[in-house]
């Protein structure tokens, strides 16, 4: 399956900073997904990306998709204290499957 | 949306014996899918549980260890057989929502510990 690499794998930011998470692969990608896990909770959903330079936002976040297809961003604007948690991306393949990237947990301090 | 649940939500489980972990779906799905996350990990598939056929386990996983259901079209068990502290984990079963997102819903998870 393909693979997909996240850095960082830890932030700490002050409230109210940016944050920024970044996947990375060394294949082209067919799409993108992004998640969401809080703490003791299960992932969540946020939104999928297929075209090449695709960009999507979700109130203060900010969805990328590279030109290549081979790279993707997740940009939080002014984090909050909800926005605490692990983010991943993952690659949805055949049958449904979706291979999960190593995460990057986000610790915002207020 | 779906609305996944599991049983149980956590054991605390003895070396060497089993334990079987429930899902249940609100909707009639094809395809259900069993993840283990490790502590402080990311997400490992182990198994594609399709209704009227064999699993379909990913690499490094075997029906002997890992044992799965699928009765009907809302509902599948995994069994998590044997057990060692290795498999402490949360186990996470997820299906796909129809539609153009390809959203995956998770259930709330089971978070197994082995002593």
């Amino acid at each position: 399956g393909q693979q997909v690499m996240q850095i960082p794998q830890y932030q700490h930011v002050q409230e109210g900073e940016d944050f920024t998470t970044y996947c990375n692969s060394s294949t082209t990608l067919s799409n993108i997904q992004w998640y969401k896990q809080r703490p003791g909770g299960h992932p969540v959903f946020l939104i999928q990306l297929v075209k090449s330079g695709e960009v999507k936002k979700q109130k203060r976040l900010t969805f990328q998709f590279g030109e290549a297809k081979k790279n993707s961003s997740l940009h939080i604007t002014a984090t909050q204290t909800t926005d605490v948690g692990t983010y991943f991306c993952g690659v949805r393949g055949g049958y449904q499957k979706v291979t999960f990237g190593t995460g990057t947990k986000l610790q915002v301090i207020p | 949306s779906a609305v996944i649940s599991q049983k149980p939500s956590r054991d605390i489980c003895q070396r060497g014996t089993s334990l079987t972990i429930q899902c249940q779906v609100d909707s009639q799905v094809t395809m259900m899918f069993w993840y283990r996350q490790q502590p402080g990990q990311s997400l490992t598939l182990i198994a594609t549980a399709n209704q009227g056929s064999e699993a379909t386990y990913e690499s490094g996983f075997v029906i002997d260890k890992f044992p799965i259901s699928r009765p009907n079209l809302t509902f599948s068990t995994l069994t998590v057989s044997n057990m060692s502290p290795e498999d402490s984990s949360i186990y996470l079963c997820s299906i796909e929502a129809g539609g153009r997102r390809n959203e995956q819903f998770f259930g709330p998870g089971t978070r197994l510990t082995v002593l």
